[in-house]
């Protein structure tokens, strides 16, 4: 069955720096990949979605790449600010074409 | 402003109790899904519904049943709540299709049962 890992339980960084956060998929090739943003207690909001076909994305100062050969998508967050800080979720399409799988989440603590 | 609401933020149930979460979107999606979040097992898919009337199975049906009379409206149903359901429920709703379309979420219900 196909498997997502999101393979950062915690990343620490300093204001101002780029956050990258790790995303990779096996045994499947998604056409879409899907980034949201969880605030503690709270829903998950969506942020970017990127297709197979799509190298790149970006969303001011969101990036999101998507390698089907590595099986890797990559979101960077270029600037980053204590209010970036919260859990990042990765989602792919599941291979019955229905509903999403997301992994488990990357946890992002940015200090001032 | 686009929404998905949920009927509690916070329940406390009983070991044996029927349990009801209801979800409400207002922004004419036909895909409703129900997930719970637990730490470190992330978010697991229990049913989701394409349609009116219409349900699928996600990874962990076991021990919930899901109605969607109005396609605005899906409820999850605990036939008999234990602790192990203990969780946060979180609601989503999207556009018909897959990954191709965000899903909204609401802001969930902690279940807690004792």
């Amino acid at each position: 069955s196909q498997k997502i890992e999101q393979n950062s339980e915690a990343l620490n960084i300093q204001e101002g720096k780029t956050a990258t956060l790790t995303c990779n998929y096996t045994n499947y090739s998604p056409a879409y990949l899907q980034w949201y943003r969880q605030d503690p207690g709270r829903g998950p909001v969506f942020l970017l979605l990127i297709r197979e076909n799509e190298k790149e994305k970006r969303k001011e100062r969101l990036k999101v790449t998507f390698d089907t050969t590595l099986k890797q998508s990559l979101f960077h967050i270029t600037a980053s600010q204590p209010a970036d800080s919260a859990t990042y979720l990765c989602a792919l399409d599941g291979q019955a074409g229905t509903a999403l799988i997301f992994g488990k989440g990357t946890t992002l603590s940015v200090s001032s | 402003d686009v929404k998905v609401t949920q009927s509690s933020r916070y329940l406390v149930k009983r070991t044996g109790e029927k349990v009801f979460l209801e979800c409400v979107q207002d922004m004419d999606h036909e895909n409703m899904f129900w997930y719970r979040q637990d730490p470190g097992l992330g978010l697991r898919l229990i049913y989701f519904s394409y349609d009116v009337k219409m349900k699928e199975k996600g990874d962990i049906p076991e021990g919930y049943s899901v109605s969607r009379e109005k396609k605005e409206r899906f409820s999850l149903i605990l036939e008999s709540a234990s602790t192990n359901q203990t969780s946060m429920y979180l609601c989503a709703s999207s556009l018909e299709g897959a990954g191709n379309n965000e899903q909204f979420f609401g802001p969930g219900t902690r279940l807690t049962v004792l």
